[in-house]
């Protein structure tokens, strides 16, 4: 089963709009991990954002924002004025605690183009 | 250097031959993960080492994959009798193991299978 869900394959903007990814994630657990990845076309993953499953404070860091929602199991991200830069695939991913091992469940990605 | 270091960057080889793939994780990170990266399968959990440990080698897709760490640090993914189907990229990461620790990742190792 799908743990997590990214029911946007691409998004394309222009530069400086505002650009905000879905993301649904499905879990047993009361205790989870969330994550937003960035894959560039260079290909490293890296790491952007997290959130713990009992904190849903919703933040600000920089252009980036996210909107965690407990009760409809959502984890939304969103890129304030979108650059060229922002250019990439990004990944939402789970981690439960469960296992004891931490291991990412990724959804299958959001391509985001800005264009210029 | 600071980051996940993966060798080699890209792996070219005929079916059937055996591949290694290295992973030298973040210097005091216990746990290492690897992970494919596949156009059919998105990105796929391989297998878990804490420490030289490996409780978790569930997404392991078959016998032909084994995994071992070593002095709780370099890890190397072997794959034996190469399939067409193993091309990827092999992608692993590291972290301090605790939960809220976001993983780092290298740069991947790119298999091409002829």
């Amino acid at each position: 089963a799908q743990k997590v869900t990214q029911a946007q394959t691409e998004i394309s903007v222009v530069e400086k709009e505002d650009v905000t990814l879905d993301c649904v994630y499905e879990t047993r657990d009361t205790t989870y991990y969330l994550f937003w990845y960035k894959q560039p076309p260079s290909g490293e993953l890296v790491f952007l954002i997290r959130r713990n499953s009992f904190d849903e404070q919703n933040e600000i860091s920089g252009r980036y924002s996210w909107n965690f929602q407990k009760s409809t199991s959502s984890f939304n991200f969103t890129i304030t004025a979108s650059q060229v830069v922002d250019s990439a695939v990004y990944f939402c991913a789970l981690s439960e605690v469960r296992r004891g091992d931490y291991k990412l469940s990724f959804g299958a990605g959001t391509t985001v183009t800005v264009r210029a | 250097g600071a980051g996940v270091s993966q060798s080699p960057s890209n792996k070219v080889t005929e079916k059937g031959k055996d591949v290694e793939l290295r992973c030298d994780p973040i210097s005091g990170h216990t746990a290492l993960y690897w992970y494919r990266q596949s156009l059919g399968q998105g990105l796929e959990f391989l297998i878990y080492f804490q420490g030289n440990s490996a409780p978790d080698k569930s997404g392991l897709p078959s016998d032909r994959f084994s995994a071992e760490r070593t002095g709780g640090s370099v890890s190397t993914l072997t794959i034996q009798r190469t399939q067409q189907e193993d091309s990827a990229v092999y992608l692993c990461a590291s972290s301090s193991g605790q939960g809220n620790q976001p993983q780092h990742f290298g740069d991947g190792t790119r298999l091409s299978i002829l």
